[in-house]
């Protein structure tokens, strides 16, 4: 069955410093999307990616983000200037003919300090 | 208006019982609303969604009735495992509208005595 990867599986960073998550999607789909949980908390939303080009992001989503899909495979989430609230479980997401069904990677664990 | 409330916060059921989480929401444009089922340390997972046309959908154990009028839907778990052990989520999305995005409930902790 196929499924959305990520890695690494756990980054640990210095504050400041930039990390780049990877994912690859299923291979099919045609939106992505980037969540994150903090420790305890619910799933939010972070950016959503289509055709090429940011279709939403929140305003968690702030300067220090930005997304990339540098080739037909990989989905990347950059985090320019980590910050110590950064640290998060960070999901990848995908879904196919629509923004419905999403399906989710099991997520890079940041630990920033 | 963009907020899903969940209830409750957490649940503990014997093997065999039924669970039943509850959610809520404002927004009328939603039209599309999953649950999802999360293990410790794994990302969500879908477990089963329902778009407003229908009132119950079953697959499995599983079952979400829906209450449009009410704007609430439930998912129930029938003959519930420790297996079923597990955060559960209950989202929303507007599949038709603006926005793409899923909207989260606040998570449910289930834990099914053996």
């Amino acid at each position: 069955e196929p499924e959305v990867t990520q890695t690494p599986s756990h980054q640990v960073t210095q504050m400041g410093q930039e990390v780049i998550l990877r994912c690859v999607p299923i291979s099919n789909h045609l939106y992505f999307y980037w969540y994150r949980q903090i420790l305890g908390q619910k799933v939010e939303f972070l950016v959503s990616f289509y055709n090429n080009e940011i279709s939403e992001k929140s305003e968690i989503f702030d300067d220090q983000f930005s997304v990339e899909r540098p080739d037909g495979s990989n989905f990347t989430l950059k985090i320019r200037s980590t910050k110590l609230e950064d640290s998060a479980m960070y999901f990848c997401a995908s879904s196919g003919q629509g923004p419905s069904e999403q399906y989710f990677g099991p997520g890079t664990r940041l630990t920033v300090t | 208006q963009q907020q899903v409330k969940q209830s409750p916060q957490s649940l503990i059921v014997q093997k065999g019982g039924i669970s039943i989480i509850n959610c809520a929401y404002e927004n009328t444009a939603f039209d599309y609303f999953p649950w999802y089922q999360q293990f410790p340390g794994k990302g969500p997972a879908l477990l089963i969604a329902i778009r407003p046309d229908v009132s119950e959908k079953k697959e499995g154990r599983f079952t979400i009735s829906f209450n449009k009028s009410a704007k609430q839907f439930s998912l129930h778990i029938m003959d519930s495992q420790p297996g079923d052990s597990a955060t559960y989520f209950c989202a929303a999305n507007s599949d038709g509208g603006a926005t793409n995005k899923l909207i989260f409930g606040t998570g449910t902790l289930l834990a099914v005595q053996p």
